[in-house]
């Protein structure tokens, strides 16, 4: 167990519609990341916040944002949803905003778009 | 940007054997690269990493080496056991950016 968690685990919904996922680092922790896993993209960057502001960015498309609150948490919103957005979400956390910070994974969100 | 190219795609070893991944990288100013295993259901779990100011790192059954000149990297599992089966990743990233690349992911089986 990582101490990084993820709600929810499992996600069904329609495309067009929007969802949220919602990420707690570890105890400690102040910097979050966010990862899409896909079979034909690999594990993929998305974005970065450390204390509250973004870090850093990678391919996360527009359609996508997310935020860090003052408790540390973060939620990664999709909206517009396709297809091709069905994917593992991963969030990771780190101590500190890196790079070359160890980087702890949590359990990741199944995300599946009908 | 970075491109990171992962071999092989799958691995079958005994178990006892050892089994080595391959990972190369393009971006010379890449500085640090961890190895991730994720096991079924599970999120990555970095097992080991090395950084580029050194060649070679061991813990106990793992080992990663790293070729600056060549750029390329390797994880070397030793007496390998059933457990050690999963999905292995490489990555790699530099100082300044923290966007890293990870590779395409080597499925690792151990028959017992």
């Amino acid at each position: 167990d990582s101490g990084v968690t993820q709600t929810p685990k499992h996600l069904i919904t329609a495309t067009g519609q929007r969802v949220t996922l919602r990420c707690s680092p570890r105890s400690g922790d102040l910097s979050v990341y966010w990862y899409q896993q896909s079979l034909d993209q690999g594990l993929q960057f998305l974005i970065q916040y450390y204390n509250g502001e973004e870090r850093a960015k990678g391919n996360i498309l527009e359609r996508f944002s997310a935020q860090q609150f003052p408790d540390l948490h973060s939620e990664l919103n999709l909206s517009s949803l396709e297809l091709g957005d069905s994917a593992l979400y991963f969030c990771a956390s780190s101590e500190s905003p890196g790079p070359g910070e160890t980087q702890y994974f949590g359990p990741g969100t199944r995300l599946l778009v009908l | 940007g970075e491109n990171v190219e992962q071999h092989p795609s799958t691995l079958s070893v005994q178990e006892g054997d050892s089994a080595v991944i391959k990972c190369t990288y393009s971006d010379s100013a890449s500085n640090y690269f961890p190895w991730y295993k994720q096991e079924l259901g599970k999120g990555p779990q970095l097992i080991i990493d090395i950084r580029s100011n050194v060649g070679e790192k061991k813990d106990q059954r793992i080992a990663v080496t790293l070729n600056k000149t060549a750029k390329h990297f390797s994880l070397h599992i030793t007496e390998t056991q059933p457990e050690d089966s999963a999905v292995y990743f490489c990555a790699a990233t530099r100082n300044n950016n923290n966007d890293m690349r990870f590779g395409a992911g080597t499925r690792l089986t151990v028959k017992p």
